[in-house]
């Protein structure tokens, strides 16, 4: 089992650009999550999708759009970047929302000049 | 959106100290307390959940408690090594929200 998978694991962008990040668990898990890590600030909830179909915002969403492609997929877009979208972002998936522990994927680096 | 505390924020202890942090988080409504350790250029692993008030967790040197009337939970490492140097996170969430975590607290072991 791979886990929990990134991509790209570092990118540059210039502001303005957009990307997808992608991000696939094979672990038949029903919740998966998206956070950003800043210096300082440990982990903070973009979006999340507690199951197929479904996702909501979490703590910081502006500026993020995320698709639900299928119970495996869960993408990150940035339609228009900005230098304060500089971050480490991790994808992580459990079970389910709240009681089981979550796993965690590399992250993605990403710079926005 | 739920407020998840810990403290200190760092430490640096000598090898072989024992240690122990804080998370505080809101007694209401309490659905899990989840503890996570992350290394340098790693990714977060989970090292405890706990449900339930009066819960205690261990693995290996390191342990945990809960008090869920009160809002918090403690971290404690017993005879510091190198190797448990990491940042500590814990989350908390209630019935039906996500995880919210806390800013982490940073350990640092000499030797």
């Amino acid at each position: 089992n791979a886990g929990v998978t990134q991509t790209p694991k570092f990118q540059v962008l210039k502001t303005g650009q957009s990307m997808t990040l992608q991000c696939a668990q094979d672990m038949n898990h029903n919740s998966m999550y998206w956070y950003r890590q800043d210096p300082g600030m440990g982990l903070r909830l973009i979006y999340y999708s507690a199951s197929e179909g479904t996702t909501d915002k979490g703590e910081v969403p502006n500026g993020y759009n995320v698709s639900r492609l299928n119970k495996r997929e869960f993408s990150l877009r940035l339609e228009s970047a900005a230098p304060s979208q500089t971050s480490v972002y991790f994808c992580a998936s459990s079970v389910s929302r709240g009681r089981e522990t979550q796993y965690f994927g590399p992250g993605t680096r990403l710079l926005v000049l | 959106i739920l407020n998840v505390e810990q403290s200190p924020q760092s430490l640096h202890v000598q090898e072989g100290d024992s240690t122990n942090f804080t998370c505080s988080f809101p007694s209401s409504n309490f659905y899990a307390l989840h503890w996570y350790r992350w290394e340098t250029a790693k990714s977060p692993e989970a090292l405890f959940v706990m449900t339930l008030n009066g819960d205690e967790k261990k693995k290996g040197r390191i342990s945990a408690t809960l008090n869920t009337k009160e809002g918090y939970s403690y971290l404690y490492i017993k005879g510091s090594q190198p190797e448990d140097s990491a940042t500590y996170l814990c989350a908390s969430n209630q019935a039906g929200t996500a995880l919210i975590f806390g800013k982490g607290t940073t350990l640092s072991v000499s030797s």
